[in-house]
C-alpha cells in the first residue's frame, strides 16, 4: 500500500460525460501528480500540483482540468469525454519537488480505471 | 528534453533464470533521479527503487539489483532467480531536478516468467 488514495477504481461513462477523479496524497506529502496510462500512448504525465499550486503542465487536454484543495487532496475533471479518453487515470504524491534529500520519490496509488463508451 | 528508452518490449524466461532489463536515458540536467517500477497485472504502479545521478553506487535488494553507469546513461534492472510473481510490466523513469521534476517514464518491459 503506498498510501495514495484513489476513487474511483472504476468508471464506466458515456462519450460527452463528464467524470471527476478523487486522489488523497501520502500523508505528509504536499505535491500530487496526474498520469495517464493508455495502449497507445503508455504513461503520459498531465499535471502537478504543489501546496495548492500548478506546478508543472503536461500532456493535458483543455478538456481536463485539475485542482489541489487546501486539505491536499487533489481532483481531476475530465469533460466532454470521448472513447479515446480511456485510459487508467493515476494519481500520484511526493514530498517536495526539488530537494536532494527528498530524492523526489513519486508513490503511486492504484488508478483510476475509466471507460468511455 | 528528457527521454527513457526500454528497448526490450517484452522478455520472457523460466523461472529461476536471471533476466536483466534495460534503460537507456538522456537529460540534460546535471542533476536528476532515476527510478524503476513495477506494474504487476493487477493495474497499480509499486515503486522499486530510486537512484540519484550523484551515486552511482549499484544496489542490490534480495533478489533486485541495480547497474548505474552514467557513461553509458544507462540504469539497467537485473533480477535474479526469477520467480512467476516477478511476471509484470517494469517501467523505468527520469526525474530531473531543476528541469520538470515528475516523471518521464519509458515504454515499458512486459516481463512473463514461466513456471
Amino acid at each position: 500500500d503506498s498510501g495514495v488514495t484513489q476513487t474511483p477504481k472504476h468508471l464506466i461513462t458515456a462519450t460527452g460525460q463528464r467524470v471527476t477523479l478523487r486522489c488523497s496524497p501520502r500523508s505528509g506529502d504536499l505535491s500530487v501528480y496526474w498520469y495517464q496510462q493508455s495502449l497507445d500512448q503508455g504513461l503520459q504525465f498531465l499535471i502537478q500540483y504543489y501546496n495548492g499550486e500548478e506546478r508543472a503542465k503536461g500532456n493535458i487536454l483543455e478538456r481536463f482540468s485539475a485542482q489541489q484543495f487546501p486539505d491536499l487532496h487533489s481532483e481531476l475533471n475530465l469533460s466532454s469525454l470521448e472513447l479515446g479518453d480511456s485510459a487508467l487515470y493515476f494519481c500520484a504524491s511526493s514530498v517536495e519537488p526539488g530537494r536532494p534529500s527528498s530524492g523526489n520519490t513519486i508513490y503511486f496509488g492504484e488508478g483510476s480505471w475509466l471507460t468511455v463508451v | 528534453a528528457q527521454k527513457v528508452t526500454q528497448a526490450q518490449t517484452e522478455i520472457s524466461v523460466v523461472e529461476k533464470e536471471d533476466v536483466t532489463l534495460d534503460c537507456v536515458y538522456e537529460t540534460r540536467d546535471t542533476t536528476y533521479y532515476l527510478f524503476w517500477y513495477k506494474q504487476p497485472p493487477s493495474g497499480e504502479l509499486v515503486f522499486l527503487i530510486r537512484r540519484n545521478s550523484f551515486d552511482e553506487q549499484n544496489e542490490i535488494s534480495g533478489r533486485y539489483s541495480w547497474n548505474f553507469q552514467k557513461s553509458t546513461s544507462s540504469f539497467n534492472f537485473t533480477i535474479t532467480a526469477s520467480q512467476v510473481v516477478d511476471s509484470a510490466v517494469y517501467f523505468c523513469a527520469l526525474s530531473e531536478r531543476t528541469g520538470r521534476r515528475a516523471l518521464t517514464f519509458g515504454s515499458g518491459t512486459r516481463l512473463q516468467v514461466q513456471p
